[in-house]
């Protein structure tokens, strides 16, 4: 089964600081890897998503995550953070459909950012 | 109207009310997914449907029943909850049934009195 851990519940970065959100994944073929930023109150956004290719991935909002098999990781950065980018950060891991049954997204804790002047 | 919307946004109830979750997407997406999401719990799938077709159910309670008319509509039906049901509830789709990204609802926050 497919597993999705974010090790760092909270993280807090000031403001114009660079900043990485860790997340591994367990599953035993090429996954699909994604990153969802949530805001008080609101739904998931999606920020970048992985399939194949470039490991180095480019997202809206200046974010980019790096694909490392090796390490089973998938972390997010970003060189330099805005007081709006404080919110709940999603990683999630999704099979590559090799049969009907594999529909799910599994999604890890989140990981809290907040920013600091 | 983009994306996917939810309503009610905000919804409170006594335990023995029946009321009902909407969703609608405006993407042209043939999946569609009921989450619920819990303060300190990772996301939770309850249902997926593929083409109006129910084709996952992770063990739901049955208090909680889901109706998906159309490719483009999922409701959640919801008659004697309990306390424990309250939590943001969350609607998504996506293209195909599958692994791939889905987008989300801005979700309804319900709370169970």
């Amino acid at each position: 089964a497919q597993s999705v851990t974010q090790p760092d519940i909270h993280i807090t970065v000031s403001e114009g600081a660079s900043l990485e959100l860790r997340c591994n994944y367990s599953y035993g073929a090429t996954p699909y890897l994604f990153w969802y930023v949530q805001s008080p109150g609101q739904g998931l956004q999606l920020l970048l998503k992985y399939f194949s290719g470039d490991t180095l991935v480019q997202g809206i909002k200046g974010f980019e995550a790096e694909f490392k098999r090796s390490q089973s990781s998938f972390n997010l950065r970003k060189p330099s953070v805005h007081w709006s980018d404080a919110a709940e950060y999603f990683c999630a891991v999704g099979a590559i459909r090799t049969n009907f049954g594999n529909e799910k997204l599994t999604f890890g804790t989140g990981t809290r950012l907040t920013i600091i002047p | 109207e983009t994306g996917v919307t939810q309503t009610p946004r905000h919804l409170v109830m006594g335990m023995t009310n029946k009321k009902s979750l909407k969703c609608e997407q405006h993407l042209g997406h043939n999946a569609m997914y009921w989450y619920k999401q819990s303060a300190k719990k990772p996301l939770e799938l309850m249902f997926v449907y593929s083409l109006e077709e129910r084709v996952e159910n992770n063990s739901v309670p049955s208090r909680f029943s889901p109706e998906c008319p159309n490719s483009s509509h999922l409701f959640l039906h919801l008659h004697t909850l309990q306390p424990e049901d309250s939590a943001l509830y969350l609607c998504a789709s996506s293209q195909v049934v599958g692994g791939g990204e889905q987008y989300f609802g801005p979700g309804t926050r319900l709370t169970v009195t």
